[in-house]
Parts: structure tokens; sequence; C-alpha cells
């Protein structure tokens, strides 16, 4: 059972470069979201998706760009990365029932640098 | 919008019990989770509270009051590996999830 994965690991990027941040789940999940997590500020939504077609944004979604082809990948590109974009990714996908017991559950995440 | 507060560190000895607390005021509330994450891994689920009282899970027990916009996480008969952070998150009416910066917890022996 592989659950979510993400590529890369970790990522060295230069500013001004695209970068595409891979997420793939096989628990046939409804729902995906992709969070940034920074060291004092917990994690932020970045985009999400209830199904597959559909996408949304999240707290801080400038910058990002998301797109959801099918049920279980939702690739994150930053189109022109910045320095602020440092941080570490995290996926998570849900049932998407819409309900509050509606548990996430994240992938290992990929640790970005862009210099 | 929403606020969610929780201390930054505690620190326990091991065996000790351990109690995290987590004040909340968002624009709607549909439930609050706790997750559990270690140094460098993804947050893992460890509880889920919609109802006022006290959900037990083995050596962790969750609370929440809806009306006081309050819930704390209890870690009983703590061990080494308990060592991580601890994030509380409320899920609103537009059923996303916003999480508190985390609590680190360290356990000494």
């Amino acid at each position: 059972i592989a659950g979510i994965t993400q590529a890369p690991t970790s990522q060295i990027l230069a500013a001004g470069r695209r970068m595409t941040l891979r997420c793939t789940q096989d628990m046939r999940h409804n729902a995906m979201y992709w969070y940034r997590q920074d060291l004092g500020l917990g994690l932020r939504l970045i985009h999400y998706s209830n199904t597959a077609g559909t996408t949304g944004k999240g707290e801080v979604p400038d910058g990002y760009s998301v797109s959801r082809a099918n049920t279980d990948d939702f690739p994150l590109t930053l189109a022109s990365a910045v320095p602020s974009q440092t941080s570490v990714y995290f996926c998570a996908s849900s049932d998407g029932t819409g309900s509050g017991a509606d548990t996430q559950y994240f992938g290992p995440g990929t640790r970005l640098t862009v210099l | 919008g929403q606020n969610i507060d929780q201390p930054t560190e505690m620190t326990a000895t091991e065996g000790a019990i351990v109690q995290i607390n987590c004040t909340y005021q968002t624009s709607g509330f549909n439930g609050l989770f706790w997750y559990q994450q270690h140094a460098g891994e993804a947050p893992t689920f460890l509880s889920y509270n919609v109802l006022d009282g006290l959900e037990e899970k083995g050596r962790f027990s969750s609370f929440l009051s809806r009306s006081k916009g309050y819930s704390y996480l209890l870690l009983k008969e703590l061990q080494m590996k308990d060592s991580a952070s601890y994030l509380c998150a409320v899920i609103e009416n537009d059923y996303k999830l916003s999480f508190g910066a985390g609590t680190t917890v360290t356990v000494r022996a």
C-alpha cells in the first residue's frame, strides 16, 4: 500500500526557474490538497481539488498553479520560483465526503529550496 | 477567518502526562483534528472531535468544548517516541482544514 507519494523528496532550484512537484495517491480519494509548512507558521493551504476536473484556491495560492486531470494525480507548479517559496510542501488527500470527519492523509513531503 | 493558538513548546519526563491546549476562533466549526508530526516526516492523524467531551484512544485522549472554543490533547505514560510536534486543526464551514502552528513536545529520560 503506497498511500500518497510525492516527488522529488528534495530540490534546490534557481530563482526564476519553473518547477512541478508531483503527487500521486492510490486510495481513490476524491479530494486532494497542497500545503506549505514554514517554521512558526504551521501548515497553510495553497490549492485544493474536491474532485477530478475541479480546483480551488486556498490561503496562499499566489505563484502556484495546479491541475487535476484524473483522480490519482495532483501536480503543483511554480511558474517562476522565488526565494520566499522555499518551504516544505505536503500533498494530502481525503475521501472528500463533504463532512467534518473527512480525515486528510499526508504524503512524505518535498523540501524545496529556491536560491 | 480563523485564529488557532497552541503553545510553541513543552517538555516532560518519560512516564509523565502532558496536556497540550488549543484555543480557536473560527467563522464556522465542523470539527477539530489533532495530528502528530515527527521531525522530517508527514503529519499523521491522531484524533477527531466534533461533539463536546473526551475521546480516549489508548494513551492519547482529546477533549473538546465548543462553547469555549477549546480543545486539549492528553498524552499519558509518555514514551521517548512521543517526542514530536502536535498540530491542532479546525475544519470550518467550507470543509477546509486550518492548522495551528503546532506544539513541539520533548520527552526527556
